[in-house]
């Protein structure tokens, strides 16, 4: 069975632009989290979807966006961009939310110039 | 703002030694706590998730204990190979609201002297 997919893997962008970051869960996987990971913060909740709902966001500000797609395959948008961005984002998927074990994707490395 | 903490922050050992960690979390509105390992260059590899007061779970050297009475979890590997060496996080789920996504903590980075 394929794991959890992510492109790209890994982006450059200026301040100022915007970024799309896709995630492909494992198949059957319904559920789909993101994250940011950081030298200084580690591992950060972004946003959780299920059956295309957002069903919890964590503390971000207004410039980080997602959805989910009927076929459970979700993106994250992240509009003009900062340096503080430059992260790690990583997505994971599990069969429902919940307790499930959620398997993580390779993740983008975004880098903000 | 919940806060997950683990200790140590790292930890040098040698291969054979045996080794364990902790994992400290809110004791109250507690759901689940999740261990991983995280390997350098690749993606978080989920260990156990655990529910119960009281739980125990194994995988082949790697054990956990959960304590939600009082907000902890232990990860016990024994007999520490090279390949073991890997940060190894917990990440605690609580009920309702913003406490129902997972909280991190900030891991346990583990190095394996051959």
């Amino acid at each position: 069975k394929a794991g959890v997919t992510q492109t790209p893997r890994y982006l450059i962008k200026t301040r100022g632009q915007q970024v799309t970051l896709s995630c492909s869960p494992i198949s059957g996987h319904r559920s789909v989290s993101w994250y940011q990971q950081t030298p200084g913060q580690g591992l950060q909740f972004l946003f959780e979807y299920f059956s295309e709902t957002q069903r919890n966001k964590g503390n971000f500000p207004g410039r980080f966006s997602g959805r989910q797609f009927s076929n459970s395959r979700s993106e994250m948008n992240v509009s003009t961009l900062e340096l503080g961005d430059s992260a790690l984002y990583l997505c994971a998927s599990s069969l429902v939310t919940g307790d499930y074990e959620q398997y993580f994707g390779p993740g983008t490395r975004l880098t903000v110039t | 703002i919940l806060n997950v903490e683990q200790s140590p922050q790292s930890l040098h050992v040698q291969e054979g030694d045996s080794t364990n960690f902790t994992c400290s979390f809110p004791s109250s509105n507690f759901y689940a706590l999740h261990w991983y390992r995280w390997e350098t260059a690749k993606s978080p590899e989920a260990l156990f998730v655990m529910t119960l007061n009281g739980d125990e779970k194994k995988k082949g050297r790697i054990s956990a204990t959960l304590n939600t009475k009082e907000g902890y979890s232990y990860l016990y590997i024994k007999g520490s190979q090279p390949e073991d060496s890997a940060t190894y996080l917990c990440a605690f789920r609580g009920l309702g609201g913003s406490a129902r996504q997972l909280t991190f903590g900030s891991g346990t980075q583990l190095t394996v002297l051959p």
